[in-house]
């Protein structure tokens, strides 16, 4: 079956610091691969798409990178401050053509400390 | 424009009886999914809604239905609520039939069965 997952539940880094954060998948072929910010007590919000052709893609302090080799996008926040604490979603999106639905991963709740 | 909406933001129920939930996408969106979210399971999906007509649905039992209008808000319903039906239920519409299929998630409604 279809599986996605995000490899640490939760992460706390020090401010100023990159913090990385991945997602595996397995049995999927995803068009797309995005990655969402949730807050406590609000829905995700869309940060960033990469799609199956692209390695990187990049927004500001952001960066993902998606490897359908390995089956594994990585997330990149570089100089981390503490308004980056946020549980990050990523999520696999096999295109609008396609009937299968967008399957998240359970998210990794990031901490930054001052 | 304003975002999706959903109502009630907060509600309890007791276990047994049945509940709806409403969903009102963005202006111009015409599909919505609907996911329900744990902290055990994470951001499940639910069904998928366009023009009125389920395009996809998630493994959940039939108590979970839903439905679309022609204006294109959609509402859930669950039937003989179970306690561990609490979770918070968030809609999320998106402009189906572009190459990026970004979900635009409301606030959601946290349920509670006691």
């Amino acid at each position: 079956s279809q599986k996605i997952e995000q490899n640490s539940e939760a992460l706390n880094i020090q401010e100023g610091k990159t913090a990385t954060l991945t997602c595996n998948y397995t049995n999927y072929s995803p068009a797309y691969l995005q990655w969402y910010r949730q807050d406590p007590g609000r829905g995700p919000v869309f940060l960033l798409l990469i799609r199956e052709n692209e390695k990187e893609k990049r927004k500001e302090r952001l960066k993902v990178t998606f490897d359908t080799t390995l089956k594994q996008s990585l997330f990149h926040i570089t100089a981390s401050q503490p308004a980056d604490s946020a549980t990050y979603l990523c999520a696999l999106d096999a295109g609008y053509s396609s009937a299968s639905k967008i399957i998240f991963g359970s998210g990794t709740r990031l901490s930054i400390r001052p | 424009k304003a975002g999706v909406t959903q109502t009630p933001r907060y509600l309890i129920k007791t276990r047994g009886q049945q509940v709806t939930l409403s969903c009102s996408p963005i202006s111009g969106h015409r599909s919505v999914s609907w996911y329900q979210q744990t902290p055990g399971q994470g951001l499940q999906f639910l069904f998928e809604y366009f023009s009125e007509t389920q395009r996809n649905k998630g493994n959940f039992p039939g108590r979970f239905s839903g439905r679309q209008f022609s204006n294109s808000r959609s509402e859930m319903n669950v039937s003989t609520l179970e306690l561990g039906d609490s979770a918070l239920y968030l809609c999320a519409s998106s402009l189906f039939g572009t190459e990026i299929n970004e979900q635009f998630f409301g606030p959601g409604t946290r349920l509670t069965v006691l």
